[in-house]
C-alpha cells in the first residue's frame, strides 16, 4: 500500500505570512505527483501536476517543488491571503494508470 | 451546465433502502471516478472507469455497485448500506491518455447519511 504523508496536519497563519507544507511519498516507481486545493463546501481543484525530479511549478503566489529521488514535494504560498484558506492535498499515482493515492492533507487557515 | 455535476447533493437513507448517486461530466473526458471521503480519513478511491469499462475496483463492498452507461455519466447504486458508509462521495473525471499526468476534475459531492 502506498503511504503518502503530509505535514503539518494543520496550520494557522496571519495574512501576509509565507508558508510551506510537505508531501512525502515512496520514491520507487515514481510517475507523477498531483497537488489539489480543497476549499470548504467546494470541489477539490487541481493546482499542479509534477513529473520530473527538480520540477518547479508556479501559479500566482503558490509554487511547488519536487524531489523524486528522496520522495518529497513542497508547496509554498507567498504572502498568504484569507482566500488561501483550504485543505491542500497531494496525490502520487498508486502505480496503475489513473489511480491517485491522496494524503490526508494540510488544513491552512489564514487569519485577516 | 459545466464541469462535473452530482445529484443529489444530500441523501439520508435507511439501511434497507436502495438509492443511486448520479454524476455527469461536461468536459469531454473519457475516464470517471468515485471517491469516498470519511471523517478524518484521506480521499479514498473506490472505482475507476476508462472508456466506459471498469479498470479499478478498490476492494469496495458489493453493497456499492457502479454503472457507467456512457463516457459522460456515472452512477453509484447503493443497497443495504451500513451507518459506517455515511460519508461524502465525490465523482471526478479526467482525460485518460495512458499516463498519470492528467488532472482530475471533481464534482461537489453527495453527503450521504445512513441511519
Amino acid at each position: 500500500i502506498l503511504n503518502v504523508e503530509q505535514s503539518p496536519q494543520s496550520l494557522h497563519v496571519q495574512e501576509g505570512d509565507s508558508t510551506n507544507f510537505t508531501c512525502s511519498f515512496p520514491s520507487s516507481n515514481f510517475y507523477a505527483l498531483h497537488w489539489y486545493r480543497w476549499e470548504t463546501a467546494k470541489s477539490p481543484e487541481a493546482l499542479f501536476v509534477m513529473t520530473l525530479n527538480g520540477d518547479e511549478k508556479k501559479k500566482g503566489r503558490i509554487s511547488a517543488t519536487l524531489n523524486t529521488k528522496e520522495g518529497y514535494s513542497y508547496l509554498y504560498i507567498k504572502g498568504s491571503q484569507p482566500e488561501d484558506s483550504a485543505t491542500y492535498l497531494c496525490a502520487p499515482p498508486g502505480g496503475a494508470t489513473n489511480k491517485l493515492i491522496f494524503g490526508t492533507g494540510t488544513l491552512l487557515a489564514v487569519q485577516p | 451546465e459545466t464541469g462535473v455535476t452530482q445529484t443529489p447533493r444530500h441523501l439520508v437513507m435507511g439501511m434497507t433502502n436502495k438509492k443511486s448517486l448520479k454524476c455527469e461530466q461536461h468536459l469531454g473526458h473519457n475516464a470517471m471516478y468515485w471517491y469516498k471521503q470519511s471523517a478524518k480519513k484521506p480521499l479514498e478511491l473506490m472505482f475507476v472507469y476508462s472508456l466506459e469499462e471498469r479498470v479499478e475496483n478498490n476492494s469496495v463492498p458489493s453493497r456499492f455497485s457502479p454503472e457507467c452507461p456512457n463516457s459522460s455519466h456515472l452512477f453509484l447504486h447503493l443497497h443495504t448500506l451500513q451507518p459506517e458508509d455515511s460519508a461524502l462521495y465525490l465523482c471526478a473525471s479526467s482525460q485518460d491518455s495512458g499516463t498519470n499526468y492528467n488532472e482530475q476534475f471533481f464534482g461537489p459531492g453527495t453527503r450521504l447519511t445512513v441511519l
